[in-house]
Formats: structure tokens, C-alpha cells, sequence
């Protein structure tokens, strides 16, 4: 079966310290993308990728950094910088180069901090 | 700038009630709509989509939309709603932007509780 899997579910992190959420796609998608999602606030992008090798910052970047070194994986790492990370991380994908392709979502991350 | 706005938060309805959900967005060029729609304890998933022809768009579950350019509005309906319709809807929008990028912006979402 085709999807995106996101891992771990649930994460903690310490202050101070930086953590790595895990995103892989089967679906052959060139696009990826990460989005946080807060009460209230629905999706906000941090981070795009079109294709391998490349990404973009989104609405709210700061405080976090990606890597796009396999079209299949989109690790996010939330660094120490980030202020206030304790939300709900979702991933997605979609064929790139066409804005009017939908994105499949992962069942998400809940970060907390400790 | 692309921003979308979904004026209704939280939404309570007997079943059989119609619905409706409003959808506003803002943006000079040409974009795509799409309602996504999140179960409880599941994933996002696509309810539907516009991006050319028949402004009146059906998608899965009874649900459709219809895009109005001249309103730059997108919004959701159903004739009748069910108990299994709870749940959180979201409204977004794409375009590309001058570098090539699929740009996408979301609305805030739409809690949707059906009573039996």
C-alpha cells in the first residue's frame, strides 16, 4: 500500500535539545512538504521540497532545518532555536511542477516538550 | 500574498441538517481549491478539488463545492448532514509561484460536530 509514514508518533524533547522527525513516502511523489498544525491555527508550512537536493522555507522556518537527499525521505529537525515546538507536525507529498495536484498526509508527529 | 479564511470555527448540527462552510481566499493569480477533510484519529485526506471547468464540483461522501471567482469563495456543502461527518475540514489554496514552486496555504479549519 502507497502512503507516507511519519515516525516516531509521539516524541519529548528536553530543552536544549534538538530532535528529528522521520517522514518516507512510497508514493513516487517529487514533492514533500511539512507543515505544523495548532489549535486554532490550522496548517502552517515550514518547509517545501520539489525535488531532490532542493527546499524551500515556508511561512514559519525559523527554528527548524530539513534535508531532501532521497525523493523518498524529508527528515524535519527541530532545533534548540525553536522557541515553542510543542505541536502537531503533519507531512505530505504530491506530484510536483503543477499547483492543481492534491497532497496524502501521514497520521503526524505530537511533539512535547519536557 | 495567498491567505485563505474560513470564518466558521466550530459548527454544531442535528443530523439531516444542511451544511455549509465558507471559504474565502486571496490571491491576484490563477489557483487551485481544495477541501481536505480530517477524521477523528485519522489523517488529512482530499474531500475535493477545482482547478478548471465546472465551478461546481462534487466530491466523495455527498459533499460538493462550488468556486465563485467573482466572491473568491469555495465553499463546502451538503444537503444533509450525518453523525459520521464530524469532523475537521480544512480549506486551501496553491498556485505557483514566479519560481516554479507549488505554493499552498491553508485555512484555519472548521470543526464540524453532527448530534444524532
Amino acid at each position: 500500500d502507497g502512503g507516507i509514514t511519519q515516525s516516531p508518533k509521539y516524541l519529548f524533547r528536553k530543552e536544549g535539545q534538538n530532535v528529528t522527525l522521520s517522514c518516507e513516502q512510497n508514493l513516487n511523489h517529487d514533492a514533500m512538504y511539512w507543515y505544523r498544525q495548532d489549535p486554532g491555527q490550522g496548517l502552517r508550512l515550514i518547509y517545501y521540497s520539489q525535488i531532490v537536493n532542493d527546499f524551500q522555507k515556508g511561512d514559519i522556518a525559523e527554528g527548524y532545518s530539513v534535508s531532501r537527499e532521497k525523493k523518498e525521505s524529508f527528515p524535519l529537525t527541530v532545533t534548540s532555536a525553536q522557541k515553542n515546538p510543542t505541536a502537531f507536525y503533519l507531512c505530505a507529498s504530491s506530484h510536483g511542477g503543477n499547483s492543481n495536484q492534491p497532497q496524502h498526509f501521514g497520521d503526524g508527529t505530537r511533539l512535547s516538550i519536557l | 500574498a495567498q491567505s485563505v479564511s474560513q470564518h466558521n470555527h466550530h459548527v454544531i448540527l442535528s443530523e439531516a441538517a444542511s451544511l455549509e462552510l465558507g471559504c474565502n481566499y486571496s490571491y491576484g493569480g490563477t489557483v487551485n481549491l481544495f477541501w481536505y477533510v480530517q477524521y477523528p484519529g485519522q489523517h488529512l485526506q482530499l474531500l475535493l478539488k477545482y482547478f478548471s471547468g465546472d465551478p461546481l464540483v462534487k466530491g466523495i461522501k455527498g459533499f460538493e463545492a462550488e468556486f465563485i471567482k467573482s466572491k473568491f469563495s469555495f465553499n463546502l456543502r451538503k444537503p444533509s448532514v450525518q453523525w459520521s461527518d464530524t469532523a475537521e475540514y480544512f480549506c486551501a489554496v496553491t498556485s505557483l509561484n514566479s519560481g516554479g514552486y507549488q505554493k499552498v496555504t491553508f485555512g484555519t479549519g472548521t470543526k464540524l460536530q453532527v448530534i444524532p
